[in-house]
């Protein structure tokens, strides 16, 4: 059964430091796409990043970087240098290729970025 | 361009009545998707559509129900509301199917349901 989990529930920082957010996921698909979905205060949802099974490379988008490795099952989430509006909560989701209906969300991790 | 539009945005029931949340999209969306988001958690999926006259159950699809007539709406009925259906509903679309080569899901900004 697929299955993504999001051990941090929340975590607090104080401005200008680095945060990574956990994510670790279960699949017996071969192709599969794995997600990071930001929900601010204000209860939208914003798309950050998907990434394929086939594609290990890290990706950096600004102050956000992303680590996959399929060899942990992991699909971390790294913020450098935290700002307050960075403030939210994170959903990482895990879907196979082929199904509409397979997207599974973890549970989200609440972050504060305290000033 | 107006994207996903959810309404209402707040909504107020006593248990048994019924109720439709609307979506729409002008995006020229072929799949839709209704989620439901419970206090805490993640998003599980209710109901999806690969396209009009299409629809199909997700994980959580007890309670309610979809239609797709045209490509633009999908709302999702609630027949007989109950407290479990206490929830934030967000509706999405895409042009693929999740995961697939374009561009994944659009958000709606959601629907804020009590049922009391």
């Amino acid at each position: 059964a697929q299955k993504v989990t999001q051990a941090q529930t929340e975590i607090s920082v104080v401005e200008k430091e680095d945060v990574t957010l956990d994510c670790v996921y279960e699949t017996r698909d071969t192709t599969y796409y794995l997600f990071w979905y930001k929900q601010p205060p204000s209860g939208e949802l914003v798309f950050l990043i998907r990434r394929n099974s086939f594609d290990e490379q890290n990706e950096i988008s600004g102050r956000y970087s992303w680590n996959f490795q399929k060899s942990t099952s992991s699909f971390n989430f790294t913020i450098t240098a935290s700002q307050v509006v960075d403030s939210a909560v994170y959903f990482c989701a895990l879907t196979d290729y082929s199904s509409a209906s397979k997207i599974i969300f973890g549970s989200g991790t609440r972050l504060s970025i305290r000033p | 361009n107006a994207g996903v539009t959810q309404t209402p945005k707040f909504r107020i029931l006593k248990i048994g009545q019924s109720m439709t949340l609307q979506c729409t999209q002008d995006m020229n969306h072929n799949y839709m998707y209704w989620y439901r988001q419970d206090p805490g958690m993640g998003l599980k999926l209710i109901y999806y559509s690969v396209g009009a006259g299409i629809t199909d159950k997700g994980e959580v699809p007890n309670g309610y129900n979809v239609s797709r007539s045209t490509t633009e709406d999908f709302p999702l009925r609630l027949e007989l509301a109950a407290p479990s259906q206490t929830s934030v509903y967000f509706c999405a679309s895409s042009y693929d199917k999740q995961g697939g080569a374009n561009q994944p899901q659009h958000f709606g900004d959601g629907t804020r349901l009590s049922i009391l």
